[in-house]
């Protein structure tokens, strides 16, 4: 049971809008900053969004990261094939430890 | 630009002690905060901890009494210790910089605990 919780599947179609839902409590994301990462299969996860909002080097504007009160939220516009991954979230917790999202896996149809 | 490596055993027996070290190549791993996570073959990941380069250190609770981490800066290096390994361990374990795994990330290693 993870501490964040995610939709453990999204789904979309080329060219569409998706959104990837992460909620936590005020302890965590309530009150700290949330990371996105993205794991392509057989891979090592990749930083996509930093401080809630932030785009790592290189990651296409396509992808937005926002956060409001417990929850944060990915979105991705303009769905395209080899957005296709599992998804995650992370945040620090006031009780000085690191939590996870449980992972959304994310199939473009 | 920087690269992690991860390195140590990939086969352990129950009730071992696991030990990795993470590389740090191409950039100083002072100043940082380096991570430890792991993933289980087809599940989550699980943040297992971090360091500083002073050496402070945070821990996952759920294995608060059997983690130690370490750094060793003349090295350039960091590594994980985690005892009386189960079955439940078996993972893929991936090092990281940053507080909650930022960027980069090593490639990880399959640790594997097995009779």
């Amino acid at each position: 049971q993870s501490v964040l919780t995610q939709p453990p599947s999204a789904s979309g179609t080329p060219g569409q809008r998706v959104t990837i839902s992460c909620s936590g409590s005020s302890s965590n994301i309530g009150s700290n900053a949330v990371n996105w990462y993205q794991q392509l299969p057989g891979t090592a996860p990749k930083l996509l969004i930093y401080s809630s909002n932030q785009r790592s080097s290189g990651v296409p504007d396509r992808f937005s990261g926002s956060k409001s009160g417990t929850s944060a939220s990915l979105a991705i516009s303009g769905l395209q094939s080899e957005d296709e991954a599992d998804y995650y979230c992370a945040a620090w917790d006031d009780s000085l430890n690191g939590v996870f999202g449980g992972g959304t896996k994310l199939t473009v149809l | 630009q920087v690269q992690l490596q991860e390195s140590g055993p990939g086969l352990l027996k129950p009730s071992e002690t696991l030990s990795l070290t993470c590389t740090v190549s191409g950039g100083s791993i002072s100043n940082y905060f380096w991570s430890w996570i792991r993933q289980p073959a087809g599940k989550g990941l699980e943040w297992i901890g971090r360091i500083s380069t002073s050496g402070s250190t945070n821990y996952n609770p759920s294995l608060k009494s059997r983690v130690t981490m370490s750094v060793d800066t003349s090295k350039n290096h960091f590594s994980l210790q985690l005892n009386s390994v189960t079955a439940a361990d078996t993972a893929v374990y991936y090092c990281a910089r940053g507080t909650l795994g930022g960027d980069p990330w090593g490639q990880g290693t399959l640790v594997t605990v097995s009779s």
